[in-house]
């Protein structure tokens, strides 16, 4: 069963950039033609998503952080990475990486369980 | 403010039958589909309902999906007090070319 897990700096200084990774176990990142997500939920707020890079590498970005999000994968760890550069105390948040449900882009079934990201001086 | 418009909260007792809605526009729901989840306190969103009024397998038939225009709901019947969760609503949006959610729906079994 695939399963997801999020991983990184939990403390981000002011002006940083917030680096996390997404490891797949389970399967490959590289089979089945999917999306690979990530979303994000400030602290007692609601979901928001950041974007997604497909499985043949493209990427699709929310417009309102495209320009300081880079979405990448690695297939040789079987994992995909988010990075956002500049960050601001608005950017605190619970951050998941999710698995596009079929060949959809705006459907999630499989989730991490989520990793906390501070940003803080 | 949340491009999709939820509900604050909702509630029911138990063995009720429970609906929360889910407000959009031509740019999103009402071109494309809906998909609903579930997040229980303290863990990640759970894949509740897609494209509308699909089921995942192993989503109990209690929960079921709907649309018409530019709105979405979705149901619980049977309420049970595992089914007290927050409740989110998403689809893609043709003029914001993302994913846009709705705020949430925390539902409370009395």
């Amino acid at each position: 069963q695939l399963q997801l897990q999020e991983s990184g700096s939990g403390l981000v200084k002011p002006s940083q950039t917030l680096s996390l990774t997404c490891a797949v176990s389970g399967g490959s990142i590289s089979s089945g033609g999917y999306s690979w997500s990530w979303i994000r939920q400030p602290p007692g707020k609601g979901l928001e998503w950041i974007g997604y890079i497909y499985d043949s590498g493209s990427t699709y970005y929310n417009p309102s952080l495209k320009s300081r999000v880079t979405i990448s994968v690695d297939r040789s760890k079987n994992q995909f990475s988010l990075k956002l550069s500049s960050v601001t105390a608005a950017d605190t948040a619970v951050y998941y990486c999710a698995k596009g449900f079929s060949s959809s882009v705006d459907a999630f079934d499989i989730w991490g369980q989520g990793t906390m990201v501070t940003v803080s001086s | 403010q949340s491009v999709l418009t939820q509900p604050p909260s909702a509630s029911g007792t138990p063995g009720q039958r429970v609906t929360i809605s889910c407000s959009g526009s031509s740019s999103n729901i009402g071109t494309n589909t809906v998909n609903w989840y579930q997040q229980l306190p303290g863990t990640a969103p759970k894949f509740l309902i897609y494209s509308n009024n699909q089921r995942p397998s192993g989503v109990p038939d209690r929960f079921s999906g709907s649309k018409s225009g530019t709105s979405g709901s979705l149901a619980i019947s049977g309420l049970q007090s595992e089914d007290e969760a927050d409740y989110y609503c998403a689809a893609w949006d043709d003029s914001l070319n993302g994913v846009v959610f709705g705020g949430g729906t925390k539902l409370t079994v009395l």
